[in-house]
């Protein structure tokens, strides 16, 4: 079975900080793997995947991901924050492949921005 | 560019009522999923549709039914709705059955 973890629930970063968010994934077979945004009270929107092309995927809003199969790890990172990062960030994984491929999303982390 | 369209986007019910969601995909898309994301949780798989025909199914209740139709629409039926039912619903489309999702805004459902 597919699965992902997100460590920590919350992350706090100053504005302009390094932001790090991790994720471990794992997957018995190949996996697709995605980072998704949510902002209060609205719908999900796809930031980056990785479908297994290059190993670090550039998404929008200046995000990047590294996967990395040695330590199944697909942690998001973002060089500097800006207060409109602030939002709910969830890692997600399904099986490459298979048909209609469900989503299995982690838990969560939410972001706040420290002016 | 357009996107997934969701109906109603806030619905509020009854006890034992039924209430009926809407998904409208992207133009083209052949396959829609349902999530349902419960207060401060993660969003669940449902069930999803590729052309039509039912192609997986998560943690459905048996209350719960859905079907695509030949528009690739698609609608989830939801009987003796109870409290724990409040949640946001989205539906995601995607064009063939490995591509990306895409996500709609959500139904909120509010059950009293």
């Amino acid at each position: 079975a597919q699965s992902v973890t997100q460590l920590g629930s919350h992350v706090s970063v100053s504005e302009g900080a390094l932001v790090l968010l991790r994720c471990n994934y794992s997957s018995s077979v190949p996996p697709y793997l995605f980072w998704y945004v949510q902002y209060p009270n609205q719908g999900l929107q796809l930031l980056l995947k990785y479908t297994s092309a290059a190993t670090l995927v550039k998404g929008i809003n200046g995000f990047e991901a590294e996967f990395k199969k040695s330590e199944t790890s697909f942690h998001l990172t973002k060089p500097s924050a800006h207060m409109s990062d602030a939002a709910e960030y969830f890692c997600a994984v399904s099986e490459k492949g298979s048909s209609a491929s469900k989503i299995i999303f982690g838990s969560g982390t939410r972001l706040s921005i420290r002016p | 560019a357009a996107g997934v369209i969701q109906s109603p986007r806030h619905l509020i019910k009854e006890k034992r009522e039924t209430a009926t969601l809407k998904c409208y995909p992207i133009p083209r898309h052949d396959t829609v999923y349902w999530y349902q994301q419960g207060p401060g949780q993660d969003p669940q798989f449902l069930i999803s549709f590729y052309e039509k025909m039912q192609s997986d199914k998560g943690s459905i209740p048996d209350r719960f039914s859905a079907q695509q139709f030949s528009d690739y629409h698609s609608e989830l039926n939801m009987s003796s709705l109870e409290l724990g039912d409040s949640a946001l619903y989205f539906c995601a489309s995607s064009l063939g059955v490995t591509d990306t999702q895409y996500f709609g805004p959500g139904t909120r459902l509010t059950v009293l």
